[in-house]
Parts: structure tokens; sequence; C-alpha cells
């Protein structure tokens, strides 16, 4: 079955304590990005890789970093979690670059940073 | 500043009438719309989209219109079903900048059919 795999689906952290959320697709996707969703502001973008070892900023990069060292993989990596990324994250992927691909999402992670 | 609005948060609709969903944007280099459904404790799945060259893009129950000029587009759902219950976001693309895929969402609309 054609998916996008995030673990985990719910984490409670605390602040500073260094995180990562897996996110692994398994349709040879060469677009990966991840997304947050908090209340009002609908779903925005927080970094994206066009294909291995190709990673850029979105929207609201702050705080986070990415890595693709394979193409199925891009983990979500908090160094030092706030409070103010208390949020659902998406974990994303689409066939290609190409400008209105249609993505594909992950179940989401809830996470919560006390 | 939020380049796509979706300024109905809610919609409740009777089953089998029509449901109409509303989305403004501001950026006019936007060239191509998505409509994602979510459900709870679920990711958004891909609905239908439209390129901006066409004004209307259908999809059996689904249609989506398109307004250039007036910077709107609009899904409506006929009939609509219980099973249609979910946040409803817009999508919009940039063209590629070097590539890339971009979306920039709506914040959604909840939409409820009641039976």
């Amino acid at each position: 079955e054609a998916q996008v795999t995030q673990n985990p689906r719910y984490l409670i952290t605390v602040t500073g304590k260094k995180l990562t959320v897996t996110c692994s697709q398994n349709m040879n996707h060469e677009y990966m990005s991840w997304y947050r969703q908090d209340p009002g502001l609908g779903l925005r973008q927080i970094y994206y890789s066009m294909n291995v070892e190709v990673t850029d900023k979105g929207d609201v990069p702050e705080g986070y970093k990415v890595s693709r060292k394979e193409k199925r993989n891009f983990p979500l990596i908090l160094e030092s979690p706030s409070p103010n990324q208390t949020s659902l994250y998406f974990c994303a992927s689409s066939l290609s670059n190409y400008q209105g691909s249609e993505a594909f999402f992950g179940q989401g992670t809830r996470l919560t940073v006390v | 500043d939020q380049q796509v609005k979706q300024n109905s948060p809610s919609l409740s609709v009777q089953e089998g009438r029509i449901s109409i969903l509303n989305c403004d944007y501001t950026n006019s280099m936007f060239d191509y719309f998505l409509w994602y459904k979510k459900y709870p404790a679920e990711g958004p799945t891909f609905l239908i989209s439209i390129s901006s060259i066409k004004d209307k893009n259908e999809d059996g129950r689904f249609t989506v219109f398109l307004n250039k000029s007036a910077k709107h587009l609009s899904l409506h759902i006929v009939p609509s079903q219980p099973g249609d219950s979910a946040v409803y976001f817009c999508a919009a693309s940039d063209p590629p900048r070097g590539g890339g895929n971009k979306l920039t969402f709506g914040t959604g609309t909840q939409l409820k059919v009641e039976l």
C-alpha cells in the first residue's frame, strides 16, 4: 500500500530535550516536505526537499532541522524544543517537483512541549 | 499575511443538498489550486485540483470553480453526504522557482453534513 508513515503519532516532551520525528514514504517520490498545523493558521511549510541531499527552508523553519540522506526518509529534528513548537506536524511527499503535483500526507504527529 | 483565505471556519448542510466552500487568494503568481479533505486523526487527502488556465474542473460529485479576476475559487459538493463531513483545505501552488512544489494552505473549513 502506498503511504507516508510518520512516527511517533503522539509525543509529549520537555523544553530543550532533542527529538526526532521520522517520516518514510514507499512511493519513490522525489519531493518531500514538513508542515505544521495550528488553529487559525492552516498548514504552514517548515522545510522541503527536492531530492536526496537537497533541502531548503519553507515558511517557518526556525527551530527545526531536516536531513535527506535517502530518498524514502525525511526526518524532522528539533534540537531544543520550545513550547511554541507544540503543534500537529505532517510529512508529505509528491511524485515530482512539478508544480501542482498531488501531495500525499502522513497521519500526523501531535507534539506537546512542556 | 495569509495569502490563501477561507473565511468560513464552519459550514453546516443537510444531506442531499449542495455544499459550497469558498477560498480567496491574494498572490497573483499562484497558478494551480488544490482542495484537500481531512478527517480527525488523519492526514489531509487530495480531493480535486484546477489549473489557472481553466475555470472549472469536475470529478463526480465534486466541482471546483476558479474566478481568476476575483482571485476566488469554490468547491461544490452535490449531493452532500454524511461521509463528506470533514475539514476542507484550499491550497495554492507557486510556479517552480528552481523546482519545488510548495503549497500554501488556507485555514480550513469544517463541513458538517446533517441527516
